[in-house]
């Protein structure tokens, strides 16, 4: 099983959508949840940190379920500019260990 | 505002050449990181370092070798640059968490495209 799975899409949707990305990752003694933001040519910025209880930051949420080692990120209100590569990225072990960075799934919003 | 810089943005070498690749930070974290990043591979790590003088090897660190001798400061050492190491080379920094040393977010510089002819 590989550390960090995303669905790599491409996710074409309309502005105005709400689209929903997923990731598991391997190792259930992961500690440290991202999600990142990679605009073409660019590199990669953070765009939240996923806590136990689920966080939101505008029109994103986050949500962790440890028992099923998966991650999720809901966009709502989908804007042009939210058109990117989004990272699903873990540490990969308990502690101060290095992060595991998925694959990455691309989104492109449509006018 | 967290500032990572390095040293170039586009760089062409030529086979068999000894290429360095230079990165600073300006927040005082102790962690540093070099990554890989290639289509449909993703970012690989390559070397990361915990301490000034400390090193650890990542998932691909053959053909490189870092050096960090003071805090801001992590290069990346291509000891003789080959046709397969044609990538965009990418340096992040973070600090520790708030609890129990879990890693905190890792802050990227721009990255560097490098050309191996």
């Amino acid at each position: 099983r590989k550390e960090v799975e995303q669905d790599p899409g491409p996710f074409n949707v309309p502005e105005g959508a709400t689209v929903a990305f997923n990731c598991t990752y391997s190792n259930s003694a992961s500690q440290s949840f991202f999600w990142y933001r990679q605009d073409c040519r660019k590199e990669p910025k953070l765009l939240m940190s996923v806590y136990s209880s689920g966080n939101e930051d505008g029109r994103f949420t986050a949500q962790l379920n440890r028992a099923s080692q998966y991650i999720s990120l809901l966009i709502r209100d989908s804007k042009l500019s939210d058109s990117a590569t989004y990272l699903c990225v873990v540490n990969r072990d308990s502690g101060n260990t290095p992060l595991v960075f998925g694959k990455g799934t691309r989104l492109s919003v449509i006018a | 505002d967290v500032k990572v810089t390095q040293s170039s943005r586009y760089l062409v070498k030529r086979t068999g050449e000894k290429v360095f690749l230079e990165c600073v930070q300006d927040m005082d974290h102790e962690n540093m990181f070099w990554y890989r990043q290639d289509p449909g591979l993703g970012l690989r790590l390559i070397y990361f370092s915990y301490d000034v003088k400390m090193k650890e090897k990542g998932d691909i660190p053959e053909g490189y070798s870092v050096s960090r001798e003071k805090k801001e400061r992590f290069s990346l050492i291509l000891e003789s640059a080959s046709t397969n190491q044609t990538s965009m080379y990418l340096c992040a920094s973070s600090s520790y968490g708030a609890g129990q040393g879990v890693i905190d977010t890792q802050y990227f510089g721009p990255g560097t495209r490098l050309t191996v002819l």
